[in-house]
């Protein structure tokens, strides 16, 4: 199947600082990339769609300016947590729609706690 | 109603065994349908898509839709221990790409 890369892995931030996720799709193009979040034993939650050229498409109580989505090419979209705090501490997963396959390809996500 | 429901389990079965995962979704019109294994810590990987009624079979895995029921269905034959592990069930919109995920239903698998 088609290749999601997701960086970093895992990280660890202080409160009030900034950390910026990065989602590529390696062998394809992605015009849509998607950004979940995943507290322990839950199911994924849709953050956001990100559309290649245009702004990102929030879900209902996901703060826009705290969750900033920049989907710069066609390969490459990235989630940046502003003013990170102790309960924004997740895993947050993105996957991009593979067209040519009609399937959705998952990134290996990225642990983030904040203290 | 939630768009796709899924027993959360846990669901265990004994190795060797087939276990059986079962999907309900709320909008009819929807076309496409998948399964997903997620192991814990792990982000989730495709094992199934489904499109027709009917049943799709690959190896060990057989996904079962029935449209009018508006069910899906996975089953795993000789179920292994490292099987156990949650199996999200994901269904495409109509519009947009955006897929909606269940719950996940947790099966362990005991040797």
């Amino acid at each position: 199947g088609a290749v999601v890369s997701q960086h970093p892995s895992w990280v660890i931030c202080k409160s009030g600082t900034s950390v910026k996720i990065e989602c590529r799709s390696l062998d394809f193009q992605a015009t849509t990339m998607f950004w979940y979040r995943q507290f322990p034993k839950k199911s994924l939650m849709l953050m956001a769609t990100s559309n290649e050229g245009s702004k990102a498409t929030y879900e209902q109580g996901v703060e826009k300016d705290k969750f900033l989505i920049n989907h710069a090419s066609l390969t490459l979209s990235t989630l940046t947590v502003t003013s990170a705090h102790p309960e924004d501490s997740s895993f947050y997963i993105c996957s991009a729609f593979d067209s040519r396959n009609t399937e959705a390809f998952f990134g290996q996500g990225t642990r983030l706690t904040v203290v | 109603q939630k768009e796709v429901e899924q027993n959360s389990g846990p669901l265990s079965v004994p190795e060797g065994a087939i276990a059986s995962l079962n999907c309900t979704y709320s909008d009819r019109g929807s076309q496409s349908f998948f399964w997903y294994r997620q192991y814990s810590g792990k982000s989730p990987e495709l094992i199934m898509s489904i499109y027709s009624n009917g049943d799709k079979e690959d190896g060990r895995f057989t996904a079962q839709l029935n449209k009018a029921s508006q069910y899906v269905s996975l089953l795993i034959r000789d179920s292994q221990p490292s099987d156990s592990a949650t199996y999200l069930c994901a269904v495409k919109r109509n519009y947009g790409q955006n897929f909606v995920f269940g719950p996940g239903t947790r099966l362990s698998v005991l040797p």
